[in-house]
């Protein structure tokens, strides 16, 4: 068990252009969730997916966010034309399925939009 | 929807002193209760959870015990110590047809003094 995973674990760009994260989860964990989280907030959810199949999306997840995991093991974000509103914290958790309410949380991903 | 209150801090302590982050909530059905915590520079870390009422949960000498009369998940520990210094979440699962999303409040930044 190797924990969660997350890469890059800082990203700076410039407003405009696209980024991806990329999240590997623990091991045959089936359930990978996404949360943003802005400075002295706590995390809120953005979707999250059991197996490849994403089950839902928040509504803070405007048309520019898309995210998939296409074999069911990691999973990627990515933002297209990026709003220095953007900047936040990106978290990815697992969970070993739909029965486990324990989420194990990766170190994140910190986005700066200049 | 599902919603959850903590104390505001910062909250600055010396050490041995006892420690008490209030965490209210409000869901449907019964959730379950967590606390995580994120120490500096950290991803998050689960600390403990209840998952029905009158249920305590407990590590590291922290506990909180789900009182569903008061909808209430308060974080205690008796005897602070420096490395206890940490930003401190409340957390709900909703577990509607299976463990979802996490719904966490604001967080309680927590500093103890030597």
């Amino acid at each position: 068990d190797t924990g969660v995973s997350q890469n890059p674990r800082h990203k700076i760009t410039k407003r405009g252009q696209n980024v991806t994260f990329r999240c590997d989860p623990i091991s045959e964990h089936n359930r990978l969730y996404w949360y943003r989280q802005t400075l002295g907030q706590g995390p809120e959810f953005l979707t999250y997916f059991q197996n490849e199949a994403q089950l839902e999306k928040s509504r803070l997840l405007s048309d520019r966010f898309s995210a998939e995991r296409p074999k069911g093991s990691f999973s990627t974000l990515e933002i297209q034309r990026t709003e220095q509103g953007d900047s936040a914290m990106y978290l990815c958790a697992s969970s070993f399925d739909r029965f486990s309410d324990t989420q194990y949380f990766g170190p994140g991903t910190r986005l700066t939009v200049l | 929807g599902d919603s959850v209150t903590q104390m505001e801090g910062p909250v600055t302590l010396s050490e041995e002193a006892f420690l008490t982050i209030n965490c209210t909530y409000t869901a449907t059905g019964y959730p379950s209760l967590f606390w995580y915590v994120q120490y500096p520079g950290e991803g998050l870390q689960l600390l403990l959870k209840a998952t029905k009422a009158d249920d305590k949960g407990s590590n590291k000498g922290f506990e909180a015990t789900y009182r569903k009369e008061t909808t209430s998940f308060h974080l205690e520990k008796g005897s602070v110590q420096v490395s206890d210094s940490a930003v401190y979440f409340c957390a709900l699962s909703p577990l509607i047809q299976g463990a979802q999303k996490l719904v966490f409040g604001q967080g309680t930044r927590l500093t103890i003094n030597p």
